[in-house]
This record gives C-alpha cells, structure tokens and sequence, in this order.
C-alpha cells in the first residue's frame, strides 16, 4: 500500500544550529501538509503546500514540496528550545484521499 | 471559530473493564471525524473514521468500537479493555478527507 517515509527518525542538535527532516511517498500526493507534536501534547497542523516545487516559510521554518510531489522537507534555521517535538508530515491517500501520515521526526535541542 | 474537545484527560482502567471516550466539535457541520491512537514515542495509527452520521470505518481490527450519534459528537468504545490498548488516544476533525486535520487534546489511556 501507499506509504509515507520520514527520515531522519530522530535528531538532537545544538541550539542555533539548522534542522532538516525528510518526507517520501511511494506515489504522487495532490498536497503534503506538516504537524508539529510538542512533549505531552496533541499534532498542531502547521501548514499544507499543494504545487509543484512549491517552498511556503513560516518565521524560521521552510516548507518544500517537490517537483514530482512526492517528496518535502521541513528546514528549520537555528533551532530554538521551542521547536522541540515531533514534526509528521501526511498525504492523502491516492485511493481513499484519508492522510497517511509520516511515522514523524522528533527533534531534541539542547541549550 | 471551531474548537474540538476531548474527555476525560487521563485515564487508568482495569484489564476487562469498558471504556467509553467522548469527542465533540463545535463551530462546524458535518465533519469528517476521526479516532488515533499514538504509542509513547511512535506515529499515529488511525483507528476509525466517519464522514457523517452513523457512519463508521474502521482502519484496525481490535476490539474497540467508535459510534457518531450526533453530527459533532464521536465516541470510541470497549466492552473490555487489554494491556495493549494502553496508549493516547486523539480525536481529530477536518473539513474534507484530504484537508488539514485538527486535533484534541487527546486521552492518556492506561490499562493495568
């Protein structure tokens, strides 16, 4: 079936320093859309690309979504102690259009 | 605005004992609704889904149960609980089954 692959599963870095994580599918998604989970807490919808090659930016954090919409990656430029959580990515099913989402990345920042 | 609630916060149930969690929505019609379970430190894992009243699928064998009575109202069930079913679990809303979802803020389960 239909997966969506996250990698890396966990990352620690310094504060200050970047951040990537990674989002593949195994088909073309008509849209990819990103979560954030802070410690304890329920999944934030942070923000939904649809386009091709499309690159949204929220404050620190840049959203990219593939050329051939099957792949995004959320880069969040130097880390702060508040971007500590998991981060999913979800894409529709191409069958069903219900979210698969990502098995996630959890990003530890130290002070 | 639309706002989705989630109760009770915690829980700790005996082994064979029900459950019943409620979720509601409010400030939207004819949502689609949806139950996740989350194991401490892994992804989501759909449990069940609803496009409108009375109508459910579900994504998991097992032995839980959700209903929706009402068109904001969605409650997932057990008649009896096991160990494994410990867990958060989330109720969540979207529009539309491709749109971005909303989360409450879940139920810690545990089953001892």
């Amino acid at each position: 079936g239909q997966q969506v692959m996250q990698i890396p599963q966990y990352q620690h870095v310094q504060e200050g320093e970047d951040f990537t994580t990674y989002c593949n599918s195994s088909t073309t998604l008509s849209n990819i859309q990103w979560y954030k989970q802070r410690p304890g807490g329920h999944p934030v919808f942070l923000i939904q690309l649809v386009k091709s090659g499309e690159v949204k930016k929220q404050k620190r954090l840049t959203f990219q979504f593939g050329e051939a919409k099957k792949n995004s990656s959320l880069h969040i430029t130097a880390t702060q102690t508040t971007d500590v959580g998991t981060y999913f990515c979800a894409g529709p099913s191409s069958n069903t259009g219900k979210l698969i989402f990502g098995q996630g990345t959890t990003l530890q920042v130290k002070p | 605005s639309q706002t989705i609630h989630q109760w009770p916060a915690t829980l700790v149930q005996p082994v064979g004992s029900p459950l019943s969690l409620e979720c509601t929505v409010e400030g939207t019609s004819n949502p689609n609704l949806y139950w996740y379970r989350q194991a401490a430190g892994r992804g989501l894992q759909l449990l069940f889904y609803s496009v409108g009243i009375g109508q459910i699928s579900s994504e998991v064998p097992q032995n839980l149960s959700a209903s929706r009575p009402q068109d904001r109202q969605f409650i997932l069930s057990s008649k009896k609980l096991l160990l494994s079913d410990s867990g958060f679990y989330l109720c969540a809303w979207s529009s539309g089954p491709r749109g971005e979802q909303y989360f409450g803020p879940g139920t810690r389960l545990t089953v001892t």
